[in-house]
């Protein structure tokens, strides 16, 4: 199975400034139908489900704010908040979309300073 | 607008089953896959398997394989996961999810239903 890793655990950032979340995979997630990487990143909200950010690194959701940005390449990969609003306050995970099982990070939890 | 609503929470006793449904609403039901995950307390999500609603073809974690179902009913445009033998640590909050390709999977999640909680306790 590919393992997810992100870093930090957690994060306070204060409003208005940057929030940057890693994502490690443990090894290459690089879809051959694209050459484009199989990463997407959720937000997590207490008793809502997940919703869709990011996928395929970076190709933000419709909808989704565009100071949310996913970059990276290999098996390093960037979630970045450019400006943090009190709404933005949730757990971040990450996943790759590449092969089953389809692996979650353990999520990182953004918080206001 | 896509909307994906389950069942109720759930307590079951260690050896139990649970059934699960998603009813799926806002959109052509075989044109997506769904993909269900679970989220136990302090954990990471967990992917469980996915099923095409249009031929009721199912595929499943390797570590779900033995006690794992997925059905549909298209009639009534919903799927359904049933859990068998179940553990203590399956207590979870169980997600049905779409997958946003029409032609295919991408293995992504774009709506999600509202999620599950099956607390399994003796």
């Amino acid at each position: 199975d590919i393992v997810m890793t992100q870093s930090p655990d957690s994060l306070a950032v204060s409003l208005g400034e940057r929030a940057t979340i890693n994502c490690k995979s443990s090894q290459i997630i690089l879809s051959d139908s694209n050459n484009k990487n199989s990463l997407a990143w959720y937000q997590h909200k207490p008793g809502q489900p997940p919703k869709l950010l990011i996928y395929w690194s970076s190709t933000r959701e419709s909808g989704v704010p565009d100071r949310f940005s996913g970059s990276g390449s290999g098996t390093d990969f960037t979630l970045t908040i450019s400006s943090l609003q009190a709404e933005d306050v949730a757990v971040y995970s990450c996943q790759q979309h590449y092969s089953p099982p389809y692996t979650f990070g353990q999520g990182t939890r953004v918080e206001i300073k | 607008q896509v909307q994906l609503v389950q069942s109720g929470a759930e307590v079951k006793k260690p050896g139990a089953s649970v059934k699960v449904s998603c009813k799926a609403s806002g959109y052509t039901f075989t044109g997506h896959y769904i993909h269900w995950v679970r989220q136990a307390p302090g954990q990471r999500l967990e992917w469980l398997g996915w099923i095409n609603p249009q031929t009721g073809g199912a595929i499943f974690a390797q570590k779900f394989q033995a006690r794992i179902t997925m059905t549909r009913d298209t009639s009534m445009t919903t799927v359904y996961m049933e859990l068998s033998s179940l553990r203590s640590d399956d207590t979870a909050v169980y997600y049905c999810a779409r997958d946003p390709w029409t032609r295919g999977r991408r293995n992504y999640f774009d709506s999600w239903g509202q999620g599950t909680l099956v607390t399994v306790s003796s």
